[in-house]
Formats: C-alpha cells, sequence, structure tokens
C-alpha cells in the first residue's frame, strides 16, 4: 500500500526558506517519480517539479528555477522539497504526489495530506 | 504554456440528479487530460484519466470524454459525498502540466 506522509505545517518570515519532506512507503514507491504541487487561493493548483528517486535528477518548472530544491534520502524513502526566498505569495499547502496506476503519465494518484506553509512577517 | 479554463466556477445540483462539468484547453492536448476531486481539508483524488479512463476504485457514475480542446466531466446520480470541488489537468506535451481554477458542485 503506497502511502505519503508529510511534515507538519510551518509558519517563515518573508526571504525565508521552508524545507517540506515527505515519507514514502510500500514496495513501487522507489521507482517512481516523485513531483511536488502545491495549492495556493490565488494561483490554485500548481505543479512545481518533479525528483527521480533513484538517480535523484530532478526537473523544475521554469517560475521555481533558481528557487527550488528537490533532494531524496533513499535509505529513509524521504522526499524533500526546499523553496527559498519566501514572499506572502508562497503561502500554500505543499503536496508530494506520485502516479502508479499510469505511470509513464502524470497523473497522480497518491498524494500527501499536504503541508501548509504560511508566510508571514 | 497551456491554460486550462473550467466551467461553470459554481453549479447548484440537487443530490439525484446528473451534473456536467467543462475543460477547455488553450490549445490541443489530445486526451492527455486528467479529472480531480477534492473535498474540503482533503487532498485531490484521481478521477478519470486519458480524458476517459476512471481510476482504480472510482465509481461508474463518474465519467469524462471529449479530446482536443474541449472535454466533459459527467456525473450521474449526485449523493452527498459527490459535492466537492473538481479540477482538470493537462499533461500533453509535459512538463509543464497545468490544473484548471476548478468547479464547485454544491448542493442546491
Amino acid at each position: 500500500q503506497v502511502q505519503l506522509v508529510q511534515s507538519g505545517a510551518e509558519v517563515k518570515k518573508p526571504g525565508a526558506s521552508v524545507k517540506v519532506s515527505c515519507k514514502t512507503s510500500g514496495n513501487t514507491v522507489t521507482g517512481h517519480n516523485i513531483h511536488w504541487v502545491r495549492q495556493t487561493p490565488g494561483q490554485g493548483l500548481e505543479w512545481m517539479g518533479w525528483i527521480t528517486p533513484k538517480s535523484g535528477g530532478t526537473h523544475y518548472a521554469q517560475r521555481f528555477q533558481g528557487r527550488v530544491t528537490m533532494t531524496m534520502d533513499t535509505s529513509s524513502t524521504t522526499a524533500y522539497m526546499e523553496l527559498s526566498s519566501l514572499t506572502s505569495d508562497d503561502t500554500a499547502v505543499y503536496y508530494c504526489v506520485i502516479s502508479v496506476e499510469a505511470p509513464a503519465t502524470p497523473n497522480f494518484d497518491y498524494w500527501g495530506q499536504g503541508a501548509l506553509v504560511t508566510v508571514s512577517s | 504554456e497551456i491554460v486550462m479554463t473550467q466551467s461553470p466556477a459554481t453549479l447548484s445540483v440537487s443530490p439525484g440528479e446528473g451534473a456536467t462539468l467543462s475543460c477547455r484547453a488553450s490549445q490541443s492536448v489530445r486526451s492527455n487530460l486528467a479529472w480531480y476531486q477534492q473535498r474540503p481539508g482533503q487532498a485531490p483524488r484521481l478521477l478519470i484519466y486519458g480524458a476517459s479512463t476512471r481510476a482504480t476504485g472510482i465509481p461508474a457514475r463518474f465519467s469524462g470524454s471529449g479530446s482536443g480542446t474541449e472535454f466533459t466531466l459527467t456525473i450521474s446520480s449526485l449523493q452527498s459525498e459527490d459535492f466537492a470541488v473538481y479540477y482538470c489537468q493537462q499533461y500533453n506535451n509535459w512538463p509543464p502540466m497545468t490544473f484548471g481554477q476548478g468547479t464547485r458542485l454544491e448542493m442546491k
């Protein structure tokens, strides 16, 4: 059974960084790319990028290039997403997601519970 | 970047009736479209992918259709748990993948 369990809510000041974790479990998880999607009141759902657990290779959405870093600790099967230079526009719920049923395409059938990041002075 | 536009923003329907939700792409995405349901306080749930294939465990009252730029999600005989927000997502020539802004399905 695939499970994605994320870290808790965070409050950060503008200009700071946040690192969200996503503990994965289940036999097939390490064979799938782990994507990150965020949900903001203003922009709705936004895809941020992915990491390939076995190789550590990443691909980031252009709008987050230079500000986001996705990593993977294969020993603990935990993925991380770090976002820097935070502004109030980064206030959002951040989800880790994977596609298992149709792994060749990004149809996200497994979601973490979400991590609320609030950016406020 | 492909822009996804959903309509209507809010749809009011009585339980037991059917609902039709629309999603339009700014350019053709062929059949590379998914639908998600999001209930309050929960993560989105995958309903449909490939425009018309139901994900595992999704009831048959949910059906998807369309290709190119026009897509429809149809829910027959609405149950109380179906009142939620629905999103479409395109994944043609990804990345990036982009989502619509959502349709809120509310109980009349």
